[in-house]
């Protein structure tokens, strides 16, 4: 099985601030990594596949990297309807493995 | 456009099965090679990848559930189902339907409401 890792797991940040986040993983995954964002309450919604493409939709200030164990969600300039709780996970070998999740909280 | 709604019972007793059921509306199952994902978020805590099936019936499960699992397609309904047994607490959580937006992709860009189904007697 491929584990996770997601850093940090809470991130208090202000509007307009840069935000990044990590996600390792245990194995090479190539390029078979995707970002989520989900609120309370409702379903996720992608916003990065295969790495580093940006989800139809999805503001440009979304963007990411990386390739094999190590990516990153990088958010230029915080939003306020950017608070959330996001996700990264692995579907490399049709398996789904998530992260742990990060919590992006008003500071 | 395509959607998906998950429906079942929102309550089952401990060591019983879950049994819910995914429709599809706006595409036709058989027409295309998606694959079609069930997820789970438990309370309070993470995302759970349960498992996929592709059009043609072809199934790949989360290890940690794979014993108690099992994911069906009916194409003549329009409609994906995920039966999960000899259930607890831990099993407790919103469970998700979805369909990658692209083919030859895993990534999930269209998802049901989500159902909550608790586990307790």
């Amino acid at each position: 099985d491929i584990q996770m890792t997601q850093s940090p797991s809470t991130l208090s940040a202000s509007v307009g601030d840069r935000v990044t986040i990590t996600c390792r993983t245990s194995q090479s995954v190539n390029s078979w990594l995707a970002w989520y964002q989900q609120k309370p309450g409702i379903a996720p919604k992608l916003l990065i596949y295969k790495a580093s493409y940006l989800e139809t939709g999805v503001p440009s200030r979304f963007s990411g990297s990386g390739s094999a164990t190590e990516f990153t969600l990088t958010i230029s300039s915080l939003q306020p309807d950017d608070f959330a709780t996001y996700y990264c996970q692995q579907y490399n070998n049709y398996s789904g493995t998530f992260g742990q999740g990060t919590k992006v909280e008003i500071k | 456009q395509v959607q998906v709604q998950e429906s079942g019972p929102g309550l089952v007793k401990p060591s019983q099965t879950l049994s819910l059921t995914c429709s599809v509306s706006g595409f036709s199952i058989g027409s295309g090679d998606y694959y079609w994902a069930w997820i789970r978020h438990h309370p309070g805590e993470g995302l759970d990848w349960i498992g996929y099936i592709s059009y043609r019936g072809r199934t790949y499960y989360n290890p940690s559930l794979k014993s108690r699992v099992s994911i069906s397609i009916d194409t003549s309904k329009n409609q994906v189902s995920l039966n999960l047994r000899s259930v607890t607490a831990a099993d407790t959580a919103v469970y998700y339907c979805a369909r990658p937006g692209r083919l030859g992709e895993l990534s999930l860009t269209i998802w049901g409401q989500g159902t909550l189904v608790t586990v307790s007697s």
